[in-house]
């Protein structure tokens, strides 16, 4: 168990909806990643937060918004879904620095 | 910008057979590299990383700065090692960590 936490672990929804995801950090880390993994694309960053601020910015659509919480709990919000938003949602945590990541299990999101 | 590639999206050996996972990678910058690993129904996982130099379940990879390559070695390969493996890229900043498109594992008995 990597003690990061995952909520929910599967989503439906319809296009043009509006989701949160949510990550609990493993206890002592203070970094947040959050990575979409689609079939065709494989994992692909999206941001990173380390203690409440935003540290680094990848591949993230304007619709995909996130935020870290002084308890260190990020969460993930995605709005005016599309269909290609179906994917597998993960979240990791860090102490140490980057490559040492500990993964949630993720949240498999599904956009009817 | 950082990218990695894995050429391979499969790889199907023999149980008792060596096995070879490329990864190759694109930075200007001076490069910390990882490999990543899924088993069945579990979490992505660190298998190693390149300045630790070390050897985990047999695994081993080096880093070659001149072809760009950092693959992921073993010399028998069993059963339990089929799994989905990520290679990954650090940048300086630590604040970004890339992975390649991942290649899966499968080993037969």
């Amino acid at each position: 168990d990597s003690g990061v936490t995952q909520t929910p672990k599967h989503l439906i929804t319809a296009t043009g909806q509006r989701v949160t995801l949510r990550c609990s950090p493993r206890s002592g880390d203070l970094s947040v990643y959050w990575y979409q993994q689609s079939l065709d694309q494989g994992l692909q960053f999206l941001i990173q937060y380390y203690n409440g601020e935003e540290r680094a910015k990848g591949n993230i659509l304007e619709r995909f918004s996130a935020q870290q919480f002084p308890d260190l709990h990020s969460e993930l919000n995605l709005s005016s879904l599309e269909l290609g938003d179906s994917a597998l949602y993960f979240c990791a945590s860090s102490f140490t620095g980057i490559g040492l990541l500990n993964f949630g299990s993720g949240t498999r999101l599904t956009v009817v | 910008a950082q990218r990695v590639t894995q050429p391979e999206k499969l790889l199907s050996v023999f149980k008792g057979a060596p096995v070879e996972l490329k990864c190759n990678y694109s930075y200007s910058g001076s490069p910390e590299l990882f490999w990543y690993v899924q088993y069945s129904r579990q979490r992505l996982q660190l298998l190693l990383r390149h300045i630790s130099r070390e050897s985990i379940k047999g695994f081993t990879a080096d880093l070659n700065k001149g072809e760009t390559s950092f693959h992921l070695k073993k010399p028998f390969a069993q059963e339990e090692d089929s799994a989905m493996y990520y290679c990954a890229l650090g940048n300086n900043a630590g604040n970004m960590l890339t992975f390649g498109g991942g290649t899966r594992l499968m080993v037969k008995p």
